[in-house]
């Protein structure tokens, strides 16, 4: 059974690193994982997407293992702007199914 | 100029009746989708369309119907609505790229729909 597998919540502090991981098994092997981020009373917003390795663009870091059964999103050094709801989203081999991980609240504090 | 767009941002009906819910992109993408966000968040796919052509069609009740006049719009009409319709429905668009199916996609800014 397909399933994207998120923690519901996070806790950070201004300044630390933010690492979320998302867990995905049996995932289409040609296509991204990627990742967004939510703000209330908004529309997803993409952060990054990646298909193996380690990907970085200027807000985020994306690591996937090998076996591409997990992701981790690292957000360096939040700020308070970055409280919001984090969701990843693979495309399953099961009739390419997209489907999105429960979201990851994050609250930073200062 | 918004890339997204839904109209109407709210809609609030009565339980029987039929809406619908228009989505436009001006991004020159060829895959569109419509999500449902309920109470506690929780994302679903519901239809993609690639080229006006159907490509996912999730679980969903046949009340609800998308219609593809062209690459730029993905309409979603709902019949017989029912107080469990209740959400944000999100509209988006991506571009697809090789054996990429799915990369970046563009979400609107929802439409919450409130049936009474």
């Amino acid at each position: 059974l397909a399933k994207t597998t998120q923690p519901i919540s996070m806790d950070s502090y201004e300044g630390q690193e933010v690492n979320i991981t998302c867990s995905h098994n049996n995932i289409a092997t040609n296509d991204y994982i990627t990742w967004y981020q939510q703000f209330p009373s908004q529309g997803p917003r993409f952060i990054i997407q990646g298909y193996k390795t380690k990907v970085t663009n200027e807000v985020a870091s994306l690591f996937i293992p090998a076996d591409r059964k997990s992701s981790t999103l690292s957000l360096p050094r939040v700020s308070l702007s970055d409280t919001a709801v984090y969701y990843c989203l693979p495309r399953y081999n099961q009739g390419g199914k997209l489907i999105f991980g429960q979201g990851t609240e994050l609250s930073v504090k200062p | 100029d918004t890339a997204v767009s839904q109209t109407p941002k709210y809609l609030v009906t009565q339980m029987g009746n039929d809406k619908s819910i228009k989505c436009e992109q001006n991004l020159g993408h060829d895959t569109m989708y419509w999500y449902k966000q309920d109470s506690k968040k929780f994302l679903k796919i519901m239809f993609s369309y690639n080229n006006k052509e159907l490509i996912i069609n999730e679980t969903v009740p046949n009340r609800f119907s998308p219609k593809s006049p062209d690459k730029a719009h993905l309409n979603l009409h709902i019949n017989s609505l029912e107080l469990g319709d209740s959400a944000v429905y999100f509209c988006a668009s991506s571009q697809r790229t090789g054996t990429r199916s799915y990369n970046e996609q563009f979400f609107g800014p929802g439409t919450r729909l409130t049936v009474l």
